[in-house]
């Protein structure tokens, strides 16, 4: 088990350009979540899959922003046309979710980030 | 909605002296809790969890306490060493099946003297 990985680790960019960064979730890890960190601030949820399904995006996830798991292991994030204000570490994590009836048990594993810098 | 308040940092200790860092919670449910840890230059890391009330949370000599009627999880440990300089936080998860996403503190920064 080699944990999460991000790629890449760091990230400069013009404003304007494109930008896709990549996460490998623990192996057999179902659940797969994209947070943001911007600096002084804990991290915020930006989106997550449950397998390849893309279930909740959050409102800070502009129209700019796209996630995808298309077989359910790695993930991809890109955004477009790039702002001053994307500047940040995306954080990936993953999860096993398991558990009956009702309540589950989850602990979420982070990857290392990948630190973005739009100019 | 969840919401986590953390104590504002950052916190300067003495080797060997001992830690407290509050955290209180909202949250509409009965969520789980959890202190994270992020050490320079590397990812968050789970430091420890409880998952319903009165459960304590342990690990590395780090404790803390799910407490209800308080709405609170304060991080303690007897004796800081300088290997635990690093930023904290505190974080909750509602985690019934559907989506389980974290909610985080604002962190606060630990320096540790020897």
């Amino acid at each position: 088990d080699t944990g999460v990985s991000q790629d890449p680790r760091h990230k400069i960019t013009k404003r304007g350009q494109n930008v896709t960064f990549r996460c490998d979730p623990i192996s057999e890890h179902n659940r797969l979540y994209w947070y943001r960190q911007t600096l002084g601030q804990g991290p915020e949820f930006l989106t997550y899959f449950q397998n390849e399904a893309q279930l909740e995006k959050s409102r800070l996830l502009s129209d700019r922003f796209s996630a995808e798991r298309p077989k359910g292991s790695f993930s991809t994030l890109e955004i477009q046309r790039t702002e001053q204000g994307d500047s940040a570490m995306y954080l990936c994590a993953s999860s096993l979710v398991h558990g009956g009836h009702g309540q589950y048990q989850e602990t979420q594993y982070f990857g290392p980030g990948t630190r973005l810098l739009v100019l | 909605g969840d919401s986590v308040t953390q104590m504002e940092g950052p916190v300067t200790l003495s080797e060997e002296a001992f830690l407290t860092i509050n955290c209180t919670y909202t949250a509409t449910g009965y969520p789980s809790l959890f202190w994270y840890v992020q050490y320079p230059g590397e990812g968050l890391q789970l430091l420890l969890k409880a998952t319903k009330a009165d459960d304590k949370g342990s690990n590395k000599g780090f404790e803390a306490t799910y407490r209800k009627e308080t709405t609170s999880f304060h991080l303690e440990k007897g004796s800081v060493q300088v290997s635990d300089s690093a930023v904290y936080f505190c974080a909750l998860s509602e985690g019934t099946g559907a989506n389980s996403k974290l909610t985080f503190g604002k962190g606060i920064t630990l320096s540790v003297r020897p």
